[in-house]
């Protein structure tokens, strides 16, 4: 069972807009929330977290949201660039638990 | 520091054999834990050891096995290879706890049964 779904496969976006990534969970015990990043042949890059205590982290160009009510979390990305161009997981913990989603392709053209 | 390293990078078996991955945390990380990726699937949390003893486990057969050693690194195993475990694996480590913590993770090791 998914618990943890990403349900766009692949977003395109240019150059200094900006780009949002979706992730929807359905594990009520969920309490810590991560995204990362995965470029080709590289494993995956912890980006940014939010706990269920919060409802948005900011770190730079990234902020994460979270909506506890609609089990639904978000990364925006801005501006974007190029260089952001990779695979983002979403991950979700708690209750002995970890989930990861199956990613999405974020392609930022110049 | 010296990253998350994992070998070998490239693996290819065939059917009903076994494999041995190995994975060596950043220095002073406790908590190792192995995933599987495959096309569609993102990450699937395989397990978690801590100070040699697994904690977590996810939803895999008895055939992926682990264990860990007083230098905290770690190996995975597979016994009786089928094609659908051809996948990258992904170990990552992090300080104290693997759900918590920031993980970071090895480059994988890439792993074809034919």
């Amino acid at each position: 069972d998914q618990q943890v779904k990403q349900n766009s496969p692949s977003l395109s976006v240019q150059e200094g807009r900006i780009s949002i990534l979706n992730c929807d969970y359905t594990n009520s015990m969920f309490d810590y929330f991560l995204w990362y990043k995965k470029y080709p042949a590289e494993g995956p890059t912890f980006l940014i977290s939010i706990s269920s205590i919060k409802d948005k982290n900011e770190d730079g160009r990234f902020t994460v949201f979270l909506n506890k009510s609609a089990k639904h979390l978000s990364l925006h990305i801005v501006p974007s660039q190029p260089g952001d161009s990779a695979v983002y997981f979403c991950a979700a913990s708690g209750g002995n638990d970890m989930r990861f989603g199956a990613g999405t392709r974020l392609t930022v053209k110049p | 520091k010296a990253g998350v390293t994992q070998t070998p990078r490239y693996l290819i078996k065939t059917r009903g054999q076994q494999v041995t991955l190995s994975c060596s945390p950043i220095s002073g990380h406790r908590s190792v834990s192995w995933y599987q990726q495959t096309p569609g699937q993102g990450l699937q949390f395989l397990f978690e050891y801590f100070s040699e003893t697994q904690r977590n486990k996810g939803n895999f057969p008895g055939r992926f096995s682990g264990r860990q050693f007083s230098n905290s690194r770690s190996e995975m195993n597979v016994s009786t290879l089928e094609l659908g475990d051809s996948a990258l694996y992904l170990c990552a480590s992090s300080f104290l706890d693997s759900f918590t913590d920031t993980q970071y993770f090895g480059p994988g090791t890439r792993l074809t049964v034919l």
